[in-house]
């Protein structure tokens, strides 16, 4: 185990549903991301926290909506996807929001499905 | 744009062999790079980093060697375990940017 935890581990929903993922870590971390893995495509930054704000948004479509309560949480809130928005979405966790100076920490990631 | 690419997507070693692994990147500013290991089922693993001013770095079964020259970057794994069967892929960062951009990986399966 990684120390960080996300559930649901795998969902599946319609276009016109509204889902949330969540997030913890339980690592004592100050920073963390959302990233999307499409199969055979490269891992994709979505978001970055640091300290609960906002401090990187990779031109995600606002279909997708971060939130990070505090720094143990993070949620990302989902509303009429679309199937191309079918993937597996990881978060992840580092002590700083400095990328080049921490090894970040993933958790297992959610499957998602958009039907 | 930045781009981080694998030679191959596939490999398939024998256990007790030794495994490397490849990877190309475009962006001569990158400075910092890092492999990880992805399991079925799981989040990406840190396996070892590098930094530019380095060309080699060894680990514990594993090193990575750094060809700036080349742009080239390789993860050898040393006495391939059926454990070690993954996805194995590289990532760079450039110190004047905040996120790192990670290659589409290879799938390394380790036959017994």
């Amino acid at each position: 185990e990684t120390g960080v935890t996300q559930t649901p581990r795998h969902l599946v929903m319609g276009m016109t549903n509204k889902k949330s993922l969540k997030c913890e870590q339980h690592l004592g971390h100050n920073a963390m991301y959302w990233y999307k893995q499409s199969a055979k495509k490269p891992l994709e930054l979505m978001f970055v926290y640091s300290l609960e704000e906002r401090v990187e948004n990779n031109s995600v479509p606002s279909r997708f909506s971060p939130e990070c309560p505090n720094s143990s949480h993070l949620f990302l809130h989902l509303h009429t996807l679309q199937p191309e928005d079918s993937a597996l979405y990881l978060c992840a966790s580092s002590l700083s929001g400095v990328v080049h100076l921490d090894e970040q920490y993933f958790g297992p990631g959610t499957r998602l499905t958009v039907t | 744009g930045e781009s981080v690419g694998l030679h191959l997507p596939t490999l398939s070693v024998q256990e007790g062999d030794n495994s490397i692994i490849n990877c190309a990147y475009s962006n001569s500013a990158s400075d910092y790079f890092i492999w990880y290991k992805q399991e079925s089922g799981k989040g990406p693993q840190f396996i070892i980093d590098i930094r530019s001013n380095m060309d080699k770095r060894q680990g514990q079964r594993v090193t990575v060697l750094l060809n700036k020259t080349v742009k080239h970057l390789s993860l050898q794994i040393a006495a391939t375990q059926p454990g070690d069967s993954a996805v194995y892929f590289c990532a760079e960062n450039m110190d004047t940017g905040n996120q790192f951009y990670f290659g589409t990986g290879t799938s390394l399966t380790v036959i017994p």
